[in-house]
């Protein structure tokens, strides 16, 4: 079993639409919780970072933490086109590697 | 631009040859990390330096993969006597060790091996 899962998608939303985005994870040690997007045969880019249990916003993107449930979320408000690309979650227990769920790939229509 | 730079973008090579593949990172960042990733899975984590030093390798690298980062700048990672399975997108990416808590890490775009 993969220390960290995510659901695989893929996901298709019309404009405008409140995206959630969700992983899981085994390992306890994890405490630096991240989101990237990756964009098709494109780099993934860090979207969001949150420390430990809680929530953070920027801007339409929200990112939770549940480290009781070991259960991490990204909400995306009022989607765009743009939007559309992969989401990646990624764990890391300390300064080093980070461990990344297998993507969501999100579409989300006009 | 400054971001993490790789080269080539894309290798076609032939089952059991050698290919090298080279990261340019940020020019500040001392952190550098290389990961794999196939088509519908997340980065896998292969190797990290900081600086020149080689700090943590995973078992996913076999003593066919090699990665060097001399004088702590651009780093090489050469795969020898490749193997259909090799077939992925490398991807280096890079960051500032005060920052690599935060999971701040800038991803080069990759470069894709097909081994035929």
């Amino acid at each position: 079993q993969k220390e960290v899962e995510q659901d695989p998608g893929p996901l298709s939303v019309p404009e405008g639409a409140i995206v959630s985005l969700n992983c899981t994870y085994s390992n306890s040690a994890f405490q630096y919780f991240m989101w990237y997007r990756q964009y098709s045969r494109k780099g993934p880019e860090l979207l969001m970072y949150t420390y430990s249990s809680g929530n953070k916003e920027d801007g339409r993107f929200t990112a939770q933490v549940d480290k009781s449930s070991k259960y991490i979320s990204l909400f995306i408000r009022d989607s765009q086109p743009s939007d559309s690309a992969t989401y990646l979650c990624a764990m890391s227990a300390n300064a080093g590697k980070s461990t990344f769920g297998d993507g969501t790939t999100l579409t989300v229509k006009p | 631009d400054t971001g993490v730079s790789q080269n080539p973008r894309h290798k076609i090579t032939k089952r059991g040859q050698n290919v090298t593949f080279r990261c340019d990172p940020i020019s500040e960042h001392n952190r550098l990390y290389w990961y794999r990733q196939t088509l519908g899975q997340g980065p896998e984590f292969l190797t990290y330096f900081q600086n020149e030093a080689q700090l943590e390798k995973s078992r996913l690298l076999s003593d066919r993969f090699s990665a060097e980062r001399p004088k702590g700048s651009f780093s090489t990672l050469e795969i020898q006597r490749t193997e259909q399975g090799d077939s992925a997108m490398y991807l280096c990416a890079s960051s500032l060790v005060l920052s690599a808590n935060t999971g701040e890490l800038f991803f080069g775009e990759g470069s894709r091996l097909t081994v035929l």
